[in-house]
């Protein structure tokens, strides 16, 4: 498609366990972000890549989340050992060089995690 | 460090009311700002935006000027539709930064 593909859409898991969130973003976008939305809050901001350059990091909450970017495209967000305080909707956005720089960025619809 | 500050909602208003919803901010250097909408069922989606002082960002009939003395944003519609029903999320962005801070979104519901 067109935009910024998430999956899964929604994911129900156990206390403890890992899981794993992807995000597709628009081709040719070389920069992808990683937001969080827990109820009643703002987007957090989790991570960012920018083509080959170190990603930066600084929003991840705990060693327990990690993400990657495999050949620029694709990202992986991983939450291990998961905490009932980890239920939130996890948006993943992306944007060129030039869309980037005017503040625009494409999200995806986001994936919805409940940690029971 | 870099926040937003917005009206919480929800909002419910009828068909061609005036719509008003706060955004005030906290920044250091010269940020932009900007008004994304998130409509049901879609991603986020940047409405409009402003770079500098003084200037106003319009999109689909919104608008929304960016008062530096006031550190404000606040988005305005002069009319609203239906099909404006949605959540939006006021945001701002500091030089050089590599994210936006976003605030935390309010949800407007018009009704016919």
């Amino acid at each position: 498609g067109a935009g910024v593909s998430q999956s899964p859409s929604n994911k129900v898991t156990e206390k403890g366990k890992d899981v794993e969130l992807r995000c597709d973003p628009i081709s040719g976008h070389t920069a992808l972000y990683w937001y969080r939305q827990s109820l009643g809050q703002g987007l957090e901001f989790l991570i960012y890549f920018q083509g080959n350059s170190a990603p930066d990091k600084s929003g991840l909450p705990s060693d327990r989340f990690s993400a990657e970017r495999t050949g620029g495209s694709v990202s992986t967000l991983t939450i291990q050992r998961t905490q009932q305080e980890d239920s939130a909707v996890y948006l993943c956005a992306s944007s060129s060089a030039r869309t980037g720089r005017n503040g625009e960025l494409f999200f995806g619809e986001g994936s919805r995690l409940t940690v029971l | 460090g870099n926040s937003v500050t917005q009206m919480e909602g929800p909002v419910t208003l009828s068909e061609e009311a005036f719509l008003t919803i706060n955004c005030t901010y906290t920044a250091t250097g010269y940020p932009s700002l900007f008004w994304y909408v998130q409509y049901p069922g879609e991603g986020l989606q940047l409405l409009l935006k402003a770079t500098k002082a003084d200037d106003k960002g319009s999109n689909k009939g919104f608008e929304a000027t960016y008062r530096k003395e006031t550190t404000s944003f606040h988005l305005e519609k002069g009319s609203v539709q239906v099909s404006d029903s949605a959540v939006y999320f006021c945001a701002l962005t500091g030089t050089g930064a590599n994210n936006l801070f976003f605030g935390t979104g309010t949800r407007l519901t018009v009704i016919p």
